[in-house]
């Protein structure tokens, strides 16, 4: 299946923790994100990347770094967990960076006790 | 369900009635608007789209209509169906840009 996958689906995890969140996309698409969704359903983007390189990144704190091993993977990893940061976190990808034709991932929906 | 606690606009439809969701965008320099579909426990999903230089698309049953003037974006769903249920964003691309800016989101809920 062609597809954006994350993974886990879940993650529960204690303050303090740091933890990582896993995607891959096989649509060929050389530009991959990543969008919070919080509590109230409200998207917002966090980071973008064009073949490896990091073209967007939205204010996010320094405790959030994205890593692209290759165009068809961008990983997040989150160090010192805090509460705010539950969400549901989906990664995205689009061919060109014009933002035209993105899909999503199914989310992971992080919770931090 | 999902929706329980969130305070997002609600239009209740019967099953068969025509859906009207409307959504205003910020910024006048947008040139690409999408609307998307979420689905509880899904992530969202392209419906249809327009760029700045149409003021209407129409799609199989969906049709988005774009009024640059007072920056309104509306997506009309014809003969609405219990799959329709589902939060719908509208969501602008900033010229020469590749983020999306969603907007906050309406719940669509279809009455059989």
């Amino acid at each position: 299946d062609t597809a954006v996958s994350q993974t886990p689906k879940y993650l529960v995890t204690q303050m303090g923790n740091d933890k990582s969140i896993k995607c891959e996309q096989n649509l060929g698409h050389d530009t991959m994100y990543w969008y919070k969704q919080d509590s109230k359903k409200f998207l917002k983007i966090m980071f973008s990347y064009n073949n490896k390189e990091l073209i967007i990144n939205e204010t996010v704190p320094n405790r959030f770094s994205p890593k692209s091993p290759d165009k068809a993977h961008l990983n997040l990893h989150i160090n010192s967990l805090e509460l705010g940061d539950s969400a549901v976190y989906f990664c995205a990808s689009s061919q060109g960076t014009r933002g035209y034709g993105y899909t999503f991932g199914s989310g992971t929906r992080l919770t931090v006790v | 369900g999902e929706s329980v606690g969130l305070h997002l606009p609600t239009l209740s439809v019967q099953e068969g009635d025509n859906s009207i969701i409307n959504c205003a965008y910020s910024n006048s320099a947008s040139d690409y608007f999408i609307w998307y579909k979420q689905e509880s426990g899904k992530g969202p999903q392209f419906i249809i789209d327009i760029r700045s230089n149409m003021d209407k698309r129409q799609g199989q049953r969906v049709t988005v209509l774009l009024n640059k003037t007072v920056k309104h974006l509306s997506l009309q769903i014809a003969a609405t169906q219990p799959g329709d249920s589902a939060v719908y964003f509208c969501a602008e691309t900033p010229h020469g840009g590749n983020k999306l800016v969603f907007g906050a989101g309406t719940i669509l809920r279809v009455k059989s």
